[in-house]
Formats: structure tokens, C-alpha cells, sequence
């Protein structure tokens, strides 16, 4: 079973919107969360991370988490042609092991 | 930008074929991440390392695949007997730590004919 389920698995948002982007964990033991995004062609880049309850902006990004209930979520505001890419969501569990979801792609359409 | 370095960028093989590619991690980064990206773009976890000494694999790795991270050479993933599923693109990352932010190589693109 994926141990990290993002949703939706594609989104379209128009340029000047807002993207929201969610991704879950079924293990109880995770604690850490990132967000990474891949520009076709590319490889995956961090863009945030997070560890504690409540939220974290940076720019444009958002991101929140809710520990209890293993939820966090990216949200791009007034959104560019450039954030078109896949993002990616990570999360650590104690014993230090990494687990990747599947992805959300994002096109934000002019 | 990161400055982990992938050989070769493109591999092509027959299918029982050996497939070998390389990493080399960023300074200073002791720990060693290889994925799997394959054409839908899911993302999978094959192995990672600690210096030279192997963290967590996966089941798949453990059959066909073998990786090191020997010191003072770079690291490398081989499969044995390539299998037309097994095209993908290899990403390695590497990190201060293993809860520490990873930064990817630009990948081997593995195709088995």
C-alpha cells in the first residue's frame, strides 16, 4: 500500500489563480514532510518543508500540515506559467525512511 | 543548484543485458538516495546509504539490482539482467542527513529494447 497519497493527480488553474495541492500519509509514524517540484525534464527540486502544526509561506507558497490527522497541502497563490511542473510530496517516518507520492501535475494555463 | 553528478545520462540496452549507472554525490553529503521514475512519472525508492553502508531497499532491489557507495569512488546501481520494465529514469540524490533536504542528480534514462 502507498504509504503517501497526493491529490488531485492533475489540476488545471488559470494564470492569476490559486493552485491547491494535497497529499496524505497512511503511517502513523510519519513526521516530517516536503514538497518538491519537477519541471518536465528535470529533476525534482525542494520547494518547502515541514514538521510542525500549523502553516509556512514562503512567497507565493503555502504549505500546511495537520499532524493529526497526516494531512499537509501546498498552495500556490496568483499562480505563473512557470509553476507548471509535477510536485511532488515526501514524508520521513522515524526510522528515517523516505516514501514519495505519485505526484500532482500542475498546468497553469494563460 | 545541485551538484550531484549522473553517468551516463543515457543508457540503452538489450533485455538480459547488464545495466550500470553512477552518482556521484554532492561534498559533504554521507547519505545516498536512488528512485525510479518511470514513464507516468511514478516515483519509487530503490535503496539508500549511509557512507558505505546500506540504510533501506526495497524488496525489487534486493533480486536483480545491486548498488554500492564505495569510498572514494562514486556510487552505482547496477541491474543484472535488464527486463523491458525496467526502463526508467534513475534518479540519485544525496543529503546531509536522511530527514535533510535531497538534491537530485539530473538522472540516467535507462531503455531496454
Amino acid at each position: 500500500q502507498q504509504k503517501v497519497q497526493q491529490s488531485p493527480e492533475s489540476l488545471i488553474v488559470p494564470e492569476g489563480g490559486m493552485a491547491s495541492l494535497n497529499c496524505t500519509s497512511s503511517d502513523r509514524n510519519v513526521d516530517y514532510f516536503w514538497w518538491y517540484r519537477q519541471h518536465s525534464g528535470k529533476s525534482p527540486k525542494m520547494l518547502m518543508s515541514i514538521f510542525s502544526n500549523g502553516e509556512k509561506e514562503e512567497g507565493r507558497f503555502t504549505v500546511h500540515l495537520n499532524k493529526a490527522s497526516l494531512h499537509t497541502s501546498l498552495h500556490i497563490r496568483d499562480s505563473q506559467p512557470s509553476d507548471s511542473a509535477l510536485y511532488l510530496c515526501a514524508a520521513s517516518d522515524s526510522n528515517n525512511r523516505i516514501f514519495f507520492g505519485d505526484g500532482t501535475q500542475l498546468v497553469v494555463k494563460p | 543548484n545541485s551538484k550531484v553528478i549522473q553517468t551516463p545520462r543515457y543508457l540503452v540496452k538489450g533485455q538480459g543485458q547488464k545495466a550500470k549507472m553512477r552518482c556521484i554525490p554532492e561534498k559533504g553529503h554521507p547519505v545516498v538516495f536512488w528512485y525510479q521514475q518511470n514513464k507516468n512519472n511514478e516515483f519509487k525508492f530503490l535503496i539508500n546509504f549511509q557512507n558505505q553502508e546500506v540504510l533501506q531497499q526495497i524488496d525489487m532491489t534486493e533480486k536483480r539490482f545491486s548498488a554500492e557507495c564505495p569510498s572514494n569512488s562514486p556510487c552505482s546501481l547496477e541491474i543484472q539482467s535488464s527486463e523491458a520494465g525496467d526502463s526508467a529514469l534513475y534518479l540519485c540524490a544525496s543529503s546531509q542527513a536522511d530527514y535533510a533536504e535531497q538534491f537530485f542528480g539530473p538522472g540516467t534514462r535507462l531503455t531496454v529494447l
